[in-house]
Parts: C-alpha cells; structure tokens; sequence
C-alpha cells in the first residue's frame, strides 16, 4: 500500500531531551515536507527537501533539524525541545516538487513538550 | 499577504442534508488549488484540484468551485453522511515553479444523525 508513515504517532517529553521523528514513504517521491498543525492555525511548512541532500527551510524552521540521507526517510530532529513546538505534526511527500503534484500527508505525530 | 479564509469555522448539519464550504484567498501568483479532507486523528486527503481555468470539478458527493475573478471557492457536499464528519481545509498553491503552498485554517464539519 502506498503511504506515509510516521512515528512516533504520539510523544511526550520534557523540556531539553533531544527527540526523532520519522518519516518514511513508499512511493519513491522526490519532494518531502514537514509540517506543524496548530490549533487556529493552517499547517505551516517547518523544511522541505526536493531531493536526497537537498533541504531548505520552510516558514518556521526555528528549533528544528532535518537530513535527507535516502530517498524515502526525512526524520525530523528536535535538538531542544520546548512547551512552544507542542503540536501535532505531519510529514508529507510528492512526487516531484512542482505546484501541481499532490502531496500525501503521514498521519501525524502529536507531540507535547512539558 | 498571501492569506486563505475559510468560512464557517465549524458547521452542523443533519444527515442527508447538503451544505457548502467558503474559501477566499488572496494568494499570488496562483497556481491550483485543493480541497483537503481531514479526518479526526488522521492527515489531510485530496479532494478536488483546480486550475485557473477550471471553474468546477465533482468528485463523488463533493463539487468544488473556483471564481478566479473574485479569488473565491467552494465546497459543496451532497446528501451528506456520518463519514463527511471532518475538517475540510482549502489549499492554495502558489505558482513559483515549486511547492509552496498556503493552508487555510479549515471548517469542521459534523453531520448528525
């Protein structure tokens, strides 16, 4: 079945402990995107990556890390968590990286930091 | 600034009813844009894609359609069902050559028994 997963699917953590999220597809897709998904808010893009080695920053990239090191995996790093990125994730993947490819979304990873 | 309303915030309606969604946007320069469906606990799924040119697609029960001139879409759902119960979020995609897109904030949408 074609999919993105994530997981952890639910995380919670303390202040300061570095954590990873996963990301992985099947689909052999190009484009990978994170995203965060707040309440009142619409998603917003944390980092994308067009390809394998090729990564660059969305509109809140702060206190995140990403690597793109295989072409299915786009793990998400939070180095130093804080109470403010408690939010419910979702990593995402396209085929290619033009505005007219949809993008499948992983079911999402709720995440809270105390 | 590139902005995506979406009206109402949160709908109810009973079952076998139809309802319609509101978007407005202020997205430049436009390429396409999609209605998502978000189920609790679940990612966002495509609905429809529309281009400029396009003013309305149907798929299934849903029929979404676009005012390019006024920069406005709709989502209309027929003879809803228990399952239409969910977020549903326009997406505008931006036409700079590569994804970027700009996300409303969504409607929740609760169908009664």
């Amino acid at each position: 079945e074609a999919q993105v997963t994530q997981n952890p699917r639910y995380l919670i953590t303390v202040t300061g402990k570095k954590l990873t999220v996963t990301c992985s597809q099947n689909m052999n897709h190009e484009y990978m995107s994170w995203y965060r998904q707040d309440p009142g808010l619409g998603l917003r893009q944390i980092y994308y990556s067009m390809n394998v080695e090729v990564t660059d920053k969305g509109d809140v990239p702060e206190g995140y890390k990403v690597s793109r090191k295989e072409k299915r995996n786009f793990p998400l790093i939070l180095e130093s968590p804080s109470p403010n990125q408690t939010s419910l994730y979702f990593c995402a993947s396209s085929a290619a990286f033009n505005s007219y490819n949809e993008q499948f979304f992983g079911p999402g990873t709720r995440l809270t930091v105390l | 600034k590139n902005q995506v309303e979406q009206s109402p915030q949160s709908l109810i309606i009973l079952e076998g009813k139809n309802c319609t969604l509101q978007c407005n946007y202020t997205v430049s320069p436009f390429s396409n844009l999609r209605w998502y469906k978000q189920d609790t606990g679940r990612g966002p799924v495509s609905l429809t894609i529309m281009t400029f040119s396009e003013n309305t697609k149907s798929n299934g029960r849903y029929t979404a359609t676009l005012d390019a001139d006024t920069k406005q879409s709709s989502l209309h759902i027929t003879a809803s069902q228990l399952s239409d119960s969910a977020s549903y979020i326009c997406v505008v995609s931006m036409n700079t050559g590569f994804q970027k897109l700009v996300f409303g904030t969504g409607t929740r949408l609760l169908v009664s028994p």
